[in-house]
């Protein structure tokens, strides 16, 4: 089973700043990466696949990138509502499916 | 737009079986993959099962395989999961979710908690 783990557990930032959540995973997965993010009480959302791929409705703010082991989702500039937390996920041996372990994003 | 609402879920002694449904709408249920995810309370996600389009091919996790049967019933636009022999640790929110392209989950239902215990 491949394994992905996400850093920092918990990322405390202002609104405005920069935030980059990563997730590595224990074998190469190509580009077969989803980021999704989730708020209290409600569903996760889709943000990013393939890796750096945008979901339909998604603001350009949120930008993938990586291949292999290592993946990165960058906020570029944090809005109010993206404080959350914000899971990776892989299927690169169908059908397992897997997810990171997940990041805070919280208001410092 | 697309709308996924499951229902069923409540508590149930272990041991016991469940069925949780999830119907579809605003899209063309029957073309499109379908799965269950669940979230255990506060913890992250596990994916459990996923059907094809056409109900002809099933897989599952590993923590429930050979108790969790995944099936569809496309002329209802309904998804469902029986859950069979259930323990402390099948309790979790179970969503529905479409599938994306055979590997990411793209739309989610709001979920159905199911508790398991006496």
């Amino acid at each position: 089973e491949i394994v992905l783990t996400q850093s920092p557990a918990t990322l405390s930032l202002s609104p405005g700043e920069r935030a980059t959540l990563s997730c590595r995973a224990s074998q190469s997965v190509s580009t077969y990466l989803a980021w999704y993010q989730q708020k209290p009480g409600q569903a996760p959302r889709l943000l990013i696949y393939d890796a750096s791929s945008r979901a339909t409705g998604i603001p350009a703010r949120f930008i993938g990138s990586g291949s292999g082991t290592d993946f990165a989702l960058t906020i570029s500039s944090l809005e109010p509502e993206d404080f959350a937390v914000y899971y990776c996920q892989q299927n690169n041996r169908w059908p397992a499916l897997t997810f990171g372990g997940g990041t805070v994003v919280e208001i410092k | 737009q697309v709308q996924l609402v499951e229902s069923g879920g409540g508590v149930v002694q272990p041991g016991r079986s469940l069925r949780l449904s999830c119907a579809a709408s605003g899209f063309p249920f029957s073309v499109w993959g379908m799965h269950w995810v669940r979230q255990a309370p506060g913890k992250g996600l596990e994916w459990v099962a996923v059907l094809a389009h056409d109900g002809a091919t099933e897989y599952y996790g590993d923590s429930v395989k050979g108790r969790f049967t995944i099936s569809r019933d496309n002329s209802k636009n309904t998804l469902y999961l029986q859950m069979n022999s259930l323990g402390a640790e099948d309790t979790a929110v179970y969503y529905c979710v479409r599938d994306l392209r055979g590997r990411y989950f793209d739309f989610w239902g709001q979920g159905t908690l199911v508790t398991v215990s006496s």
